[in-house]
Parts: structure tokens; sequence; C-alpha cells
């Protein structure tokens, strides 16, 4: 069974720009999680879809935003981007009713640089 | 608001001996706790996942306890190798929050 998978893995912009990032979950897993990890701040949640709702939102400010859709798949889109946006961002998807219950299976992410 | 931590932040052992990683959580209420490992610029690897109502998890050289009570884990690595080098990231899933919130990690070494 194919695992998580993110795409693109790296990204450079620069600041003002948007960007989208995209993440297949596992087959059958309905559930998908985003986080950003930096060394500073280590991993932090974004926000979390089941059934191509959001359940849940991180403390980020509202130039992050995501959608599921109906095949489970899901993006995320940061738009006017900041230095401090550069970070490893993280998808993950598990089987069942969410994040919280279940075993959470993470892609390789995608690194974003924003000059 | 959960707050995991993870002490040490980094642990260098010689190949054979058995790890021992602490995780520490102050809200008690979770649904369960998971561990990870993470591999220089990659993704995480899901190693152990204990429920609320379970003390413990075991999977080939890993093990997992979970004191709830004392918002304390523990991860054992028996007969560590060099392969085992990584940072090692617990996740802890509460009501409150309905999120995963993680732990710094602690990075291993183990010396060939």
């Amino acid at each position: 069974k194919a695992g998580v998978t993110q795409t693109p893995r790296y990204l450079i912009k620069t600041r003002g720009q948007q960007v989208t990032l995209s993440c297949s979950p596992i087959s059958g897993h309905r559930s998908v999680s985003w986080y950003q990890q930096t060394p500073g701040q280590g991993l932090q949640f974004l926000f979390e879809y089941f059934s191509e709702t959001q359940r849940n939102k991180g403390n980020f400010p509202g130039r992050f935003s995501g959608r599921q859709f109906s095949n489970s798949r899901s993006e995320m889109n940061v738009s006017t981007l900041e230095l401090g946006d550069s970070a490893l961002y993280l998808c993950a998807s598990s089987r069942g009713t969410g994040a919280t219950t279940d075993t959470q299976y993470f892609g390789p992410g995608t690194r974003l640089t924003v000059l | 608001k959960q707050e995991v931590t993870q002490i040490p932040a980094a642990l260098s052992v010689p190949e054979g001996e058995n790890l021992v990683l602490n995780c520490s959580f102050t809200d008690s209420a979770i649904y369960n706790l998971q561990w990870f490992r993470q591999d220089p610029g990659k993704g995480l690897t899901s190693l152990l996942l204990i429920q609320s109502s379970q003390r413990e998890q075991t999977s080939g050289r890993l093990n997992a306890s979970l004191d709830k009570s004392s918002g304390r884990s523990t991860l054992y690595i028996a007969a560590s190798q060099p392969g085992d080098s990584a940072t090692y990231l617990c996740a802890v899933s509460s009501p409150a929050d309905y999120k995963l919130s993680f732990g710094a990690g602690t990075t291993v070494t183990v010396r060939a």
C-alpha cells in the first residue's frame, strides 16, 4: 500500500508570493492533518480535515488555509509569504475518525524556503 | 493547553547499550500517546501508539510505557544499533485540544 505522498518536495518562493502544497493520504484514510516544523518552534499543528470538513485549526494566521477533496486528497495554501514561513510542512493521514484516536502516518514533507 | 516535554534533548550511546527516552505531559486527560522517529530532513515514522487505557506497547526491540496519572511515558530501545540514530518525538492527543501536541524530540546518536 502506498504511503502518504506530498508534492512538491521542495519549493523556493519570495516574500509576498503564495504557495499551494498537496497531500495524498494513504488509500482508505479519511483524515488529513497538516503540521509546520521549524527548528525554533518544533512541530505545530495547522489544521485537520475529515470528509472535506475542517475539524480543527491551530493557532496560525488566516494566511494559512486548506481544503480537502472528495477523494480525501488535501491542499494547503499560504498567501503573502513571509520569511518566517520557511519550514518543513508535513501532512499526516489516519484511518478513522481523526487525528486524536488513530495512528498518524506522515508523508516526507515539503521543504518551503522563502527568500 | 497540553505541554509535552522530552528530556534529554540529545543522547549519545555506544552500540549495544539500551536506550531510555522520556516524555512528560501536563494534562493527564489524553486519548493516546504516540512515539515517532524522524531522520534528518525526512517525515515522521510512527513507532508505537499507546491508548490511554493501556500501560505499555511493544514492537520488536521497542517498548513504550505509559503512566497517565503522572503524565509520563518512556520509550525503551534494546541493544541499540547505529541505524537507531535519529530524532525521537512523542506526541499526545487530548480531548481538550483535539489535536496532536508534540515534544521537541530527543536526538539519539548510537556510536559504532
